[in-house]
């Protein structure tokens, strides 16, 4: 299965800062999808990620908020913007593998 | 609007035994459904997909039953082991690659 490298692992910052969150596979993958995971919440899709095309957001999540980068086949970008401390949780990308997805290790951000 | 509901957040098993994980979901026809595993500051781990024209489906000690008339999946650890203590997540797709749709997930422990 793809091996998915996720980067930075954790972060602390400042409210009002943008950080940007780094995913690459191992193999080429059409779609890469970003989930976020809040603190004893389940994971709730964000976005999905094409080569080429703009991304699609799920509803609650818009671009301004969560630029998406794609900008080949094995890499993608998630940048949480002007950051509160509601921002604080888990990130993970994904990738789908013939039915079941596979996840990187998670970004775990916290925002002061 | 769509949603999931695991049985429990927390389920304590004594070791050896079978442990049963219940997954309920309302407003949705999925095409998919799959359980995934998932260890403190890790991502999810794949670990079994059911299509909607299937009933059950085995991997080793795991069990997975799925009844889209009453809207329900059954996930079932056999021998049971303090190794498998960990969260485990039931996730919804509509097919293709359109991302999933998790529950909260039941956190499971096995005693020894």
């Amino acid at each position: 299965s793809a091996v998915i490298s996720q980067k930075p692992s954790r972060d602390i910052c400042q409210r009002g800062t943008s950080l940007t969150i780094q995913c690459q596979v191992d193999s080429q993958v059409t779609m890469m999808f970003w989930y976020r995971q809040q603190p004893g919440q389940s994971l709730t899709l964000i976005a999905t990620a094409n080569q080429g095309s703009e991304a699609t957001y799920e509803s609650g999540f818009v671009i301004d908020k969560f630029p998406i980068s794609r900008p080949n086949l094995t890499f993608s970008t998630l940048t949480v913007s002007n950051m509160s401390p509601e921002d604080s949780s888990i990130y993970l990308c994904s990738v789908e593998e013939g039915g079941g997805y596979t996840f990187g290790s998670g970004t775990r951000l916290t925002v002061v | 609007s769509q949603k999931i509901e695991q049985n429990s957040e927390a389920l304590n098993i004594q070791e050896g035994k079978t442990a049963t994980l219940t997954c309920n979901y309302t407003n949705y026809s999925p095409a998919y459904l799959q359980w995934y595993r998932q260890d403190p500051g890790r991502g999810p781990v794949f670990l079994l997909l059911i299509r909607e024209n299937e009933k059950e489906k085995r991997k080793e000690r795991l069990k997975v039953t799925f009844d889209t008339t009453l809207k329900q999946s059954l996930f079932h650890i056999t021998a049971s082991q303090p190794a498998d203590s960990a969260t485990y997540l039931c996730a919804l797709s509509g097919g293709g690659a359109d991302g999933l749709t998790f529950g909260k997930g039941t956190h499971l422990i096995i005693q020894p």
